[in-house]
């Protein structure tokens, strides 16, 4: 596998700002993708990198450093909607390898 | 107009059944598959099919034998089902992500739990 880990879960307060890490151990990949799961639904998209640094879109932000083999999940300005788990995902070949997801609670 | 839609939501049933899942997707997309949601969160895939053949089998068990009758469909039947097949079954599917490279996003079903006694 590519030895994906993710805190398993995470509480933040509603308005502030939390970062999702992301740590793995793999030779190579495509991309890193992250990916929100409200309970009992499907994951739904939201970031995605291929080259290190940041992309922004919008309230979540994700950042790679393949060096580092590391990437993160910044979410601002929180919302009691964003309550969910965030899977962290690697893209090789055809494949997507998943980590374990990190259940964040927004607390009012 | 659901994108990618599997039925049923929920399966509940005996040890030793046979049962299918179905799966379809509206999005135009070529490449399907079937991932597998245990307790513990992890998502792992199962199967992928590109235009109706099988490009990744996952070391699945032979019991789950996967069908795609064409490339908007992906169904997945499972036999002798075990008490260990109770997990929640993803259908999904993808396309290129568009910046040049090999990446591809996914669209998901919204699962089949399926619940065996």
């Amino acid at each position: 596998g590519q030895n994906i880990d993710q805190p398993t879960e995470m509480t933040a307060t509603e308005g502030a700002i939390v970062q999702i890490n992301c740590t793995y151990q793999t030779s190579g990949f495509n991309g890193l993708f992250w990916y929100q799961q409200h309970a009992g639904e499907a994951p739904t998209f939201l970031s995605y990198n291929v080259l290190d640094g940041l992309e922004e879109k919008g309230r979540f932000s994700s950042f790679l450093s393949r060096s580092k083999g590391y990437s993160y999940l910044l979410l601002k300005e929180l919302q009691m909607k964003d309550s969910a788990s965030y899977l962290c995902a690697l893209h090789d070949f055809n494949k997507f390898y998943f980590g374990s997801g990190t259940k964040l609670n927004v607390k009012p | 107009d659901t994108a990618v839609s599997q039925t049923p939501k929920y399966l509940v049933t005996q040890m030793g059944n046979d049962k299918s899942i179905k799966c379809e997707q509206n999005l135009g997309h070529d490449t399907m598959y079937w991932y597998k949601q245990d307790s513990k969160k992890f998502l792992k895939i199962m199967f992928s099919y590109n235009n109706k053949e099988l490009i990744i089998n996952e070391t699945v068990p032979n019991r789950f034998s996967p069908k795609s009758p064409d490339k908007a469909h992906l169904n997945l039947h499972i036999n002798s089902l075990e008490l260990g097949d109770s997990a929640v079954y993803f259908c999904a599917s993808s396309r290129p992500t568009g910046d040049g490279g090999t990446n591809e996003k996914l669209f998901f079903g919204s699962g089949t739990q399926l619940s065996v006694l």
